[in-house]
């Protein structure tokens, strides 16, 4: 089945350190990929949709300077977390899916925890 | 605007009882509706999708959900539930109008009793 592989699953970091989250899709081409947040005990918050070789497209209220996005490739999305700060702790996961179709699952990564002190 | 609640923050079931995990949706077309699961610290992984076709759907580890187009639902079901299904529940809604935007609800924390 499709696999999507997300590095670092964790990060332990000091304020004002900026960190870059891969997510790569390793057998099959992503054309979207999906960043999402997630808070303890709460539902995933969609950060950003990315198509490959375009501009992300970020939800209301997500800063684009402090989480930048990247989809070079059609298997591979970066976000880079900025300054990060202890409030931009949290639970992140990647999503892809392959095809511009809405009937097709999306497959996820592990997430990354990141921790900033 | 499409969206998708699920009511039961929690629900608590003895092994070997069938399972129920609820969800209800609002589309402005024809849904798209999916039942991922997510185990502590890790991603999630897809169980099932409804398309089209029959209202009855079978997915991964034995789950099955049955699609309710009158009272939009699309609820989750498996006949015996085993202690390691204990885990997190996402229901979640695309509609065939609204491009590529997934919805997702807010999680049912499955506890399966030995």
């Amino acid at each position: 089945g499709a696999v999507v592989s997300q590095h670092p699953s964790w990060v332990i970091c000091k304020s004002g350190t900026s960190v870059k989250i891969e997510c790569r899709s390793l057998d099959f081409q992503a054309t979207t990929m999906f960043w999402y947040r997630q808070f303890p005990k709460q539902s995933l918050m969609l950060m950003a949709t990315s198509n490959e070789g375009s501009k992300a497209t970020y939800e209301q209220g997500v800063e684009k300077d402090k989480f930048l996005i990247n989809h070079a490739s059609l298997t591979l999305s970066t976000l880079t977390v900025t300054s990060a700060h202890p409030e931009d702790s949290s639970f992140y996961i990647c999503s892809a899916r392959e095809q511009r179709h809405p009937n097709q699952p999306q497959h996820f990564g592990d997430g990354t925890r990141l921790s900033i002190l | 605007a499409q969206s998708v609640a699920q009511p039961e923050d929690q629900v608590n079931v003895a092994e070997g009882n069938p399972l129920t995990v609820k969800c209800t949706y609002s589309v402005s077309g024809n849904p798209y509706l999916f039942w991922y699961v997510q185990y502590p610290n890790r991603g999630l992984q897809f169980l099932l999708k409804y398309i089209t076709g029959d209202n009855l759907v079978k997915g991964s580890y034995g789950f099955e959900a049955e699609f309710n187009k009158s009272q939009t639902s699309f609820h989750l079901k498996k006949p015996s539930a085993l202690v390691s299904d204990s885990a997190l529940y996402f229901c979640a809604v695309r509609d065939d109008g609204g491009g590529f935007k997934t919805i997702f609800g807010a999680g049912t924390r499955l506890f399966v009793k030995a």
